[in-house]
């Protein structure tokens, strides 16, 4: 158990959708990184945030957007879903922003129909 | 742009038939290269950092060798449990703190 925590685990829903995926960071660290996952991209960084900013952009969709909250856990939301957001979406974290391990939460499985 | 091949994609194994798995990578200054394991379903589980070449690193049957080209992941003696998929990442100055993933290497361990 990496102590990162992610809700819910599995969220199917359909096409047009807009769904918010939820992560809790390991006690004591203040930087938090989305990953999607999927088949025939492999693991790839979408967004990091730090302390409540933004700091770095990976391959992000306009339509994808998170937030880092004051108690720093963070959302990532995704709207106007379409069958190719189906997809394993990782949280991590890391002790600070520049810090090189990141621990990864268990994931949310999203299935678009 | 960073960029991670790994090889081979998948590799059997008998139980304690030891291997390498390879992880290739071109990044603008390496500031960490990493080692995850994945079971299926789950969120990778790291495993190592490397940050210069020559450095290694074991945890029980595991040791990860790092040049300025590539890194091994030496596997010695493995046993069923083993069975993962193993990712390697790097992190580059340039890049700043995103990993560039590779691919995976599916391992199956038969007994």
């Amino acid at each position: 158990d990496s102590g990162v925590t992610q809700t819910p685990k599995h969220l199917i829903t359909a096409t047009g959708q807009r769904v918010t995926l939820r992560c809790s960071p390991r006690s004591g660290d203040l930087s938090v990184y989305w990953y999607q996952q999927s088949l025939d991209q492999g693991l790839q960084f979408l967004i990091q945030y730090y302390n409540g900013e933004e700091r770095a952009k990976g391959n992000i969709l306009e339509r994808f957007s998170a937030q880092q909250f004051p108690d720093l856990h963070s959302e990532l939301n995704l709207s106007s879903l379409e069958l190719g957001d189906s997809a394993l979406y990782f949280c991590a974290s890391s002790v600070d922003g520049t810090s090189n391990e990141q621990f990864f939460g268990p994931g949310t499985r999203l299935t678009v129909l | 742009e960073d960029q991670v091949t790994q090889s081979p994609e998948a590799l059997r194994l008998q139980e304690g038939e030891s291997s390498s798995l390879n992880c290739s990578y071109t990044v603008s200054g390496l500031r960490g290269l990493f080692w995850y394991r994945q079971d299926p379903g789950k969120g990778p589980e790291f495993l190592f950092t490397l940050y210069s070449a020559g450095e290694e690193k074991e945890k029980e049957r595991l040791k990860a060798t790092l040049t300025k080209k590539e890194s091994f992941l030496h596997i010695t003696a493995p046993k069923p449990e083993d069975s993962a998929t193993y990712l390697c990442a790097v992190q580059g100055w340039v890049a700043g703190n995103m990993l560039t993933f590779g691919g995976g290497t599916r391992l199956m361990v038969k007994p």
